[in-house]
């Protein structure tokens, strides 16, 4: 079984400064690890995904994400946040045997702060 | 392609009236994903379909839900008797294989 714990259901930073969202998983197999974003009275769209290939994942909107097994933790930066950042951000797992469900997390709250 | 569509976009109705929310999946697509978002528990899992088949219903809360999947291009999730607490933002989700999911824009239920 696999769970994602993201710590922080609302985080504030200022306009220009790094953005870091914190995510926890734990798998019982190798994870498949994603950050999703909700813009308001939108589904979801993908960010980014770690497939077991590099640790550090680069995705759209400037996004990157770093998977340390050590530590089990895939958190979500970005060197400098813009207005247009403000959304819902959510951390998943999935196996990585293709094709598994998703699991999600129970979201962060990013504001931007002008 | 038009991307994952869902209708209708907002359902409002009275406890114990029954609602069926609908899903067109992205052509190709053969995982069909239906998940229920509120702000107590997050984005949950309710059931998903491979090539149309059920694959896993764990997450349907009771019997009172109910999906379908007739064919490759359509989806169903039914809840009768509707309740107050089945207020929520439901979405449908799609993907071929392994691949991308893709959201639909949900459907906005309201049970007063």
């Amino acid at each position: 079984a696999q769970s994602v714990t993201q710590l922080g259901s609302h985080v504030s930073v200022s306009e220009g400064a790094l953005v870091l969202l914190r995510c926890n998983y734990s798998s019982s197999v190798p994870p498949y690890l994603f950050w999703y974003v909700q813009y308001p009275n939108q589904g979801l769209q993908l960010l980014l995904k770690y497939t077991s290939a590099a640790t550090l994942v680069k995705g759209i909107n400037g996004f990157e994400a770093e998977f340390k097994k050590s530590e089990t933790s895939f958190h979500l930066t970005k060197p400098s946040a813009h207005m247009s950042d403000a959304a819902e951000y959510f951390c998943a797992v999935s196996g990585s045997f293709g094709n598994e469900k998703l699991t999600f997390g129970t979201g962060t709250r990013l504001t931007i702060i002008p | 392609d038009a991307g994952v569509i869902q209708s209708p976009r907002h359902e409002v109705t009275e406890m114990g009236q029954e609602v069926t929310l609908r899903c067109k999946p992205i052509s190709g697509h053969d995982y069909l994903f239906w998940y229920r978002q509120t702000m107590m528990r997050g984005l949950e899992l309710l059931i998903y379909f491979n090539n149309n088949v059920p694959i896993d219903d764990s997450g349907m809360p009771e019997d009172r839900f109910s999906a379908k999947m007739p064919n490759a291009s359509f989806s169903t999730l039914k809840i009768q008797p509707s309740e107050p607490r089945d207020s929520a933002v439901y979405f449908c989700a799609s993907r071929y294989r392994g691949e991308k999911l893709f959201f639909g824009s949900g459907t906005q239920l309201s049970v007063l």
